[in-house]
C-alpha cells in the first residue's frame, strides 16, 4: 500500500519554465490538498480538491494551476516559475468524515528550485 | 482570513524535561488536528481533538483542546531524543463554507539536548 506518492522528488527549473507535479493516492480519498512549506511559515495551502473534477483555491494559488480528473491523482502545475516558487511542495488527502476533515496523509514532498 | 498561530517558534530543551506549544485560532474551531515533522521527513498525523475542553494522552504526550474551542496545547513529559522534530496544530479553513480545507500553524521546532 503505497498512500499518496508524489512525483517528481528533486526539480531544478530556469525562471519562466513550465512544469508539473504530480500527487497520486491509493487510499480511496475525496480530499486532496497541494500545499508548500518554507521556512519559517509553516504550511501553506496552495488548492484543494473535494472531489473528481472540482478544485478550489486555498492561501496562495497565485501562479498555480490545479487539475483532479481522476480521484486518485491531483496535479500542481507551474506555467512560468519564478524564483518566488522555490519551496518544498507536499501533497496530502484525506476521507471526509461527517462535516469535518479526517486525518492528512502526506506524501513524501518534492523539493523545486527555481533559478 | 482565518489565522492560527503558534508559541513558541523555537524550544530547546534537556532531555528528560518537559515541553510544551501553544496553538491559537482566531476563529472558534469545530475541531483541531496536531501533526509532527521529523527533519527531512514529511508531517505525520498525530491526533484531532473535537470536543470542547477535550484532553487525549497518547504515552508521554497530552492534548488539550481549549473550552471556547480557539486554542490547544501539546505537551510532552520528559522528553526523549526520538521527539524532535517540528510540531504543527491544523484548524479548519472556513466555518461558512465547509470544512475541508485545513490551515497550520507556523509550528514549533523542538530540539532535545542530550
Amino acid at each position: 500500500n503505497a498512500g499518496v506518492t508524489q512525483t517528481p522528488k528533486f526539480r531544478v527549473l530556469k525562471t519562466g519554465q513550465s512544469m508539473t507535479l504530480l500527487c497520486a493516492q491509493d487510499m480511496n480519498h475525496e480530499y486532496m490538498y497541494w500545499y508548500r512549506q518554507d521556512p519559517g511559515m509553516g504550511l501553506r495551502l496552495i488548492h484543494y480538491s473535494v472531489g473528481e473534477g472540482t478544485t478550489a483555491k486555498g492561501e496562495v494559488p497565485d501562479g498555480y494551476n490545479v487539475s483532479r480528473l481522476k480521484k486518485q491523482n491531483f496535479l500542481l502545475g507551474l506555467e512560468s516559475a519564478a524564483p518566488s516558487q522555490t519551496s518544498v511542495y507536499f501533497c496530502a488527502s484525506s476521507f471526509r468524515t461527517g462535516t469535518n476533515t479526517g486525518e492528512l496523509f502526506f506524501g513524501e514532498g518534492s523539493r523545486l528550485t527555481v533559478l | 482570513g482565518q489565522q492560527v498561530m503558534q508559541i513558541p517558534q523555537y524550544q530547546h530543551v534537556q532531555e528528560g524535561e518537559d515541553f510544551t506549544t501553544y496553538c491559537n485560532s482566531s476563529t472558534t474551531l469545530s475541531n483541531i488536528q496536531w501533526y509532527k515533522q521529523r527533519p527531512g521527513g514529511h508531517p505525520v498525523f498525530l491526533i484531532q481533538l473535537v470536543k470542547s475542553g477535550e484532553v487525549k494522552k497518547q504515552k508521554r504526550l497530552t492534548f488539550q483542546f481549549g473550552e471556547a474551542k480557539k486554542n490547544s496545547s501539546l505537551h510532552i513529559t520528559a522528553t526523549q531524543t526520538t521527539d524532535v522534530g517540528t510540531y504543527f496544530c491544523a484548524g479548519p479553513g472556513d466555518m461558512l463554507f465547509g470544512n475541508e480545507k485545513l490551515t497550520f500553524g507556523t509550528g514549533t521546532r523542538l530540539t532535545i539536548i542530550p
